[in-house]
């Protein structure tokens, strides 16, 4: 049971924009930034928001992220196919005193 | 270009002792300021951060593994490794290793993941 909650899947059609949510609480979401992943099959994980919603550089635009009180979320404007993959969110847990991940969204991109 | 490639067994029996180790490249591992770190992911789940070793040498664990786990830096090799004792089952998992710029969860490098299989 991970301390940060997402929907195991999420479905959008090319071009649509779809929304992944993130539920933490005060000792994570709520006190400290939130990064997000992507990973496809077989892979490492690759950042794609950090510091909440900052795009390190060669991530497209399309990706964003936002947080409020002890929830985040990643947006994906015009999705497109191959934006399917899994997300994960992360954050840093203080009473864990270390990063925390999430269970993953499972992305497909009708 | 920073590279890590993770190496060790990829069976291991239950009650025995997990051995990985880090190998990186493009980087000094004795880069000030940087923390090298080990995640796991079992099958299924969000990825788990297990621990990690500053360049000075101190480390930080995962408290749910902390009495198990031991990360050490071997910088005239630039290696970093992992030893996770006690295993079972549960502890099966794709392992990878990654560099930090903080204790927050911000990688920007990993290695490629080694799958580790405990059975016996």
């Amino acid at each position: 049971q991970s301390l940060l909650t997402q929907p195991p899947s999420s479905s959008a059609a090319p071009g649509q924009r779809v929304t992944i949510s993130c539920s933490g609480s005060t000792s994570n979401i709520g006190s400290n930034d939130v990064y997000w992943y992507q990973q496809f099959p077989g892979t490492a994980p690759k950042v794609i928001i950090y510091k909440s919603d900052q795009r390190p550089s060669g991530v497209p635009d399309r990706f964003s992220g936002s947080k409020s009180g002890t929830s985040a979320s990643l947006a994906i404007s015009g999705v497109r196919s191959e934006d399917e993959a899994d997300y994960y969110c992360a954050a840093w847990d203080e009473g864990l005193i270390g990063p925390v991940f999430g269970g993953g969204t499972k992305l497909t991109v009708l | 270009q920073v590279q890590l490639r993770e190496s060790g067994p990829g069976l291991v029996k239950p009650s025995q002792t997990l051995s990985l180790t880090c190998t990186v490249s493009g980087d000094s591992i004795s880069s000030r300021g940087f923390y090298w770190s080990w995640i796991r992911q079992r099958p299924g789940r969000g990825p788990e951060w297990i621990g990690c070793i500053y360049y000075s040498g101190s480390t930080y664990y995962n408290p749910s593994l902390k009495s198990r786990v031991a990360i050490a830096l071997d910088p005239s090799k630039m290696k970093f490794s992992l030893n996770v004792t006690s295993v079972t089952v549960a502890d099966t998992a794709v392992y990878y290793c990654a560099r930090g710029d903080t204790m927050r969860p911000h990688y920007d490098y990993w290695g490629q993941g080694v799958l580790v299989t405990v059975s016996s």
